[in-house]
């Protein structure tokens, strides 16, 4: 595998279900991303972890809870969601987070929230 | 506040025929500027990034070009595989935070 790795590629749940996205990046960085993108509106940062911290939560509802066990995986654990968190959700990895390195995208997962 | 607005929203063009995409900024203190490919259902492929205004670079039929207010993505001579979105983006705070602009989906039709 190379670059980042996303899983699963598409996934449907119902608002009482529990489910998670699991990110890989294979680039050796340090810093990942996730991004929300629904129809109709820009890619939105959701939450930025740095050497496994996690720097950054823009505003995101706890409802969403993401989990960097080290610097190569990210998990973003989804629990009583609603239809309009359906979007697709992008991982994205950058060598050390510093301002103005460029971010490496994953393939994204679909999600459909029923 | 930071902010990025592209423009036209949609573009189509017959293959072969040169146009240019904009994207508007304003931010306090220029840390970066990109510009990402997305085809459908797929994520954003890294194009270019620019750092200063008069910064220009080039790939194949795509090249940026940066000002302190704008920055413009020019293809030239267009074929149907260019067609995608184009996303603009903007470093924005701290953390490398990125925040993006609506894109341009732009058509190249043979």
């Amino acid at each position: 595998e190379t670059g980042v790795t996303q899983t699963p590629r598409h996934l449907v749940m119902g608002m009482t279900n529990k489910k998670s996205l699991k990110c890989e990046q294979h680039l050796g960085h340090n810093a990942m991303y996730w991004y929300k993108q629904s129809a109709k509106k820009p890619l939105e940062l959701m939450f930025v972890y740095s050497l496994e911290e996690r720097v950054e939560n823009n505003s995101v509802p706890s409802r969403f809870s993401p989990e960097c066990p080290n610097s190569s995986h990210l998990f973003l654990h989804l629990h009583t969601l609603q239809p309009e968190d359906s979007a697709l959700y992008l991982c994205a990895s950058s060598q050390g987070g510093g301002e103005g390195e460029t971010q490496y995208f994953g393939p994204g997962t679909r999600l459909l929230v029923l | 506040e930071d902010q990025v607005t592209q423009s036209p929203e949609a573009l189509r063009l017959q293959e072969g025929e040169s146009s240019s995409l904009n994207c508007s900024y304003t931010v306090s203190g220029l840390r970066g500027l990109f510009w990402y490919r997305q085809d459908p259902g797929k994520g954003p492929e890294f194009l270019f990034t620019l750092y200063s205004a008069g910064e220009e670079k080039e790939k194949e039929r795509l090249k940026a070009t940066l000002t302190k207010k704008e920055s413009f993505l020019h293809i030239t001579a267009p074929k149907p595989e260019d067609s995608a979105t184009y996303l603009c983006a903007l470093v924005s705070g701290g953390y490398n935070k990125l925040i993006f602009g609506a894109g341009t989906r732009l058509a190249v039709h043979p």
